[in-house]
């Protein structure tokens, strides 16, 4: 079946240096790919989407990579900052019957140290 | 804009007892979703609606849980009787389908409805 799994449950950085976040997914029938950022008592919140025809795509201070030889999906965090402690998941989506279908991975949680 | 409104924000209620949670989606949103998150994972798809009608309820527990979108506007999600595995998250979603473009299949989230069975 699908499936979007995430590498490590917890990342420890300090403020300032770069956050990598990455995922797996074991399927590739996708239309597309998304992570969402959910801060504690708040439902997730978008960040950023890639299609799955693309191999990158950037955004403030996020770039996401994807790798579909290996089904493998990252996320970097430049500069990272303690807002950007939170729990990071991503999503998969397909189109199927004329609507979207989104499957999300378990979550990485990022802790930013001063 | 305004966002996607969940009520109540917290629950408590002993198994076997009923419970309902509302979403009011963001206007003009024809598509709502709801999700199951549990304590340490992600948002598990129970229900989508686009307008007032069901595309996809397939890991939707039918024996317990009941949703409807009366109107396309609106939607509630009911559980009876509850389980002590229902203790979750309960996260409503909305999105506007614009396309085939980046950007079109963005899901706007609710604070979620917090349920703890006892």
């Amino acid at each position: 079946g699908e499936s979007v799994g995430l590498h490590l449950p917890t990342l420890s950085v300090q403020e300032g240096d770069n956050s990598i976040i990455n995922c797996a997914y074991s399927n590739s029938a996708s239309d597309y790919f998304i992570w969402y950022k959910q801060e504690s008592g708040k439902g997730p919140q978008f960040i950023i989407d890639i299609r799955s025809n693309m191999d990158k795509r950037q955004g403030q201070r996020v770039t996401v990579l994807l790798n579909k030889t290996v089904k493998h999906l990252s996320l970097q965090i430049a500069a990272t900052q303690p807002g950007d402690s939170a729990v990071y998941f991503c999503a998969k989506g397909r189109r199927s019957g004329g609507y979207n279908k989104l499957i999300f991975g378990a979550g990485t949680r990022l802790a930013v140290h001063p | 804009e305004a966002g996607v409104a969940q009520s109540p924000r917290y629950k408590i209620i002993e198994k076997r007892q009923s419970v309902a949670f509302w979403c009011n989606p963001i206007s003009g949103h024809a598509t709502l979703y709801w999700y199951q998150q549990i304590l340490g994972q992600g948002p598990k798809l129970l229900i989508q609606f686009q307008n007032n009608g069901v595309v996809d309820d397939s890991q939707l527990p039918k024996d317990r849980f009941s949703a409807e979108r009366l109107k396309g506007v609106d939607s509630t999600l009911k559980i009876q009787p509850a389980k002590l595995e229902d203790s979750a998250v309960y996260l409503c979603a909305s999105s506007h389908f614009k396309g085939q473009g980046t950007g079109a299949n963005v899901l706007t989230f609710g604070a979620g409805s917090r349920l703890t069975v006892l």
